[in-house]
């Protein structure tokens, strides 16, 4: 079966740093995906990784690691407009991705 | 504009009635995707086409629902009989698959169907 665990509501504060975890059992893993979705917007990539580690992308990093069954993405120095919700998609043995619920992610001044 | 269209952007209809939304995928992409999503919630995977082929259905996808790609290009989605509960956002994604790693999905803004 497939399982995507990330928290629901985060909230963090305008400058600050926030770690957004995403947790996963699912059949087969060809890489994890992050996506932002603004509300009433279509998801917008963010990150891939298909190896233990960190990405950074500018003030986006991602993190992996298979063992564990675990990502996070880190946003340093919010904005107001990283007020968005974050989507953990892992991509199984078929190509396909899978979902999480999405973390919506309050920043405030 | 290169990226993924979906017409209508909006649809309301009567619980009953037949409602059929389109998609445009990115023009080399050969893979098409169709999400539900509910507020509050991720995106729930429909059905995909590899070109014009079906690959695979959800089980979300009753018998109310067909999706078709008939030239490999654009896709349609079909609800029959639709009933409250098929109120939400249908997402369509398109990704050009190389290599069975990589799977980057292009999302178009979606067609928000209320059914009343």
């Amino acid at each position: 079966g497939q399982n995507i665990d990330q928290p629901t509501e985060m909230t963090a504060t305008e400058g600050a740093i926030v770690q957004i975890n995403c947790t996963y059992q699912t059949s087969g893993f060809n890489g994890l995906f992050w996506y932002q979705q603004h509300a009433g917007e279509a998801p917008t990539f963010l990150s891939y990784n298909v190896l233990d580690g960190l990405e950074e992308k500018g003030r986006f990093s991602s993190f992996l690691s298979r063992s564990k069954g675990y990502s996070y993405l880190l946003l340093k120095e919010l904005q107001m407009k990283d007020s968005a919700s974050y989507l953990c998609a892992v991509n199984n043995a078929g190509n396909m991705l899978t979902f999480g619920g999405g973390t919506r992610l309050m920043v405030k001044p | 504009d290169t990226g993924v269209s979906q017409d209508p952007r909006h649809k309301i209809t009567k619980r009953g009635q037949n409602v059929t939304f389109r998609c445009d995928p990115i023009s080399e992409h050969n893979r098409l995707y169709w999400y539900r999503q509910t507020l509050g919630q991720g995106p729930e995977f429909l059905t995909y086409f590899q070109n014009e082929a079906q690959l695979e259905k959800s089980r979300l996808l009753s018998d109310r629902f067909s999706a078709e790609r008939p030239k490999g290009s654009f896709s349609t989605l079909e609800i029959q009989r639709t009933e409250q509960g098929d109120s939400a956002m249908y997402l369509c994604a398109s990704s050009l698959i190389r290599d069975r790693l990589y799977n980057e999905q292009f999302f178009g803004p979606g067609t928000r169907l209320t059914v009343l």
